[in-house]
């Protein structure tokens, strides 16, 4: 699977957007852009995937580049509750195993 | 509330002792799997179950095993604990082998702590 590279921690206003960076430089075509969270000692939640094209839920935004060497996660309105780790993870689709590899992710500080 | 239930949610024990951790996959899925994540090594994954059978192994000691019953509910056995065993362990589920989109749901965790 492609190595992610994310900033090691970063803080926001709540109420703003928090947009989250993840560089995957060496990307494949057939990996997806996976984003999950951890909020404190809790088990990892899945938020979005992606491919290529940008997508939302109900959860947040997820911006790809044309190149798909990068992607942004966006919380659109950042509450206290969305204090965690965010991990991004690629992964082929239908990767044999179906695991997935955490990295370090990005602590995210949301601040009232 | 994922639907993935892990017991006992904290565990106290001492080295050398052997414990057993019970993971009960949402209704319906298949696939179990096991973390490790301890303060340095982060979230490691450990094995994958799937109807019963081994899927994939990772970073798992000999001293670990784990095993998936016909009810599909999973064990993780860990023996001849040693302090740097302490960790959250967490399980998770899927519907099968090879989920397209890519989700897994995750339990609580169990937090051992080996003294």
């Amino acid at each position: 699977d492609a190595k992610t590279t994310q900033p090691t921690s970063m803080d926001c206003a709540e109420g703003r957007a928090a947009n989250l960076p993840c560089n995957h430089s060496t990307i494949s075509g057939n990996e997806y852009v996976y984003w999950y969270r951890q909020i404190h000692s809790q088990g990892p939640q899945y938020i979005i995937h992606g491919l290529k094209n940008n997508e939302t839920n109900e959860m947040a935004s997820l911006i790809i580049t044309e190149d798909r060497k990068s992607s942004t996660l966006i919380l659109p309105h950042a509450t206290l509750r969305d204090t965690a780790v965010y991990y991004c993870i690629v992964r082929p689709y239908n990767n044999a195993g179906n695991m997935l590899t955490f990295g370090g992710g990005t602590r995210l500080m949301v601040k009232p | 509330d994922s639907g993935v239930t892990q017991t006992p949610k904290h565990l106290i024990t001492a080295t050398g002792q052997r414990v057993t951790l019970r993971c009960s996959p949402r209704s319906g899925d298949l696939s179990v799997y096991w973390y490790q994540q301890s303060l340095d090594q982060g979230l490691q994954f450990l094995i994958q179950y799937y109807n019963g059978e081994e899927r994939a192994k990772g970073n798992i000691l000999e001293r670990f095993s784990a095993q998936q019953f016909p009810d599909l509910h999973s064990e993780l056995n860990l023996s001849s604990l040693e302090l740097g065993d302490s960790a959250l362990y967490f399980c998770a589920s899927s519907v099968g082998v090879e989920v397209y989109t890519g989700e897994l749901f995750f339990g609580e965790g169990s937090r051992l702590t080996v003294l």
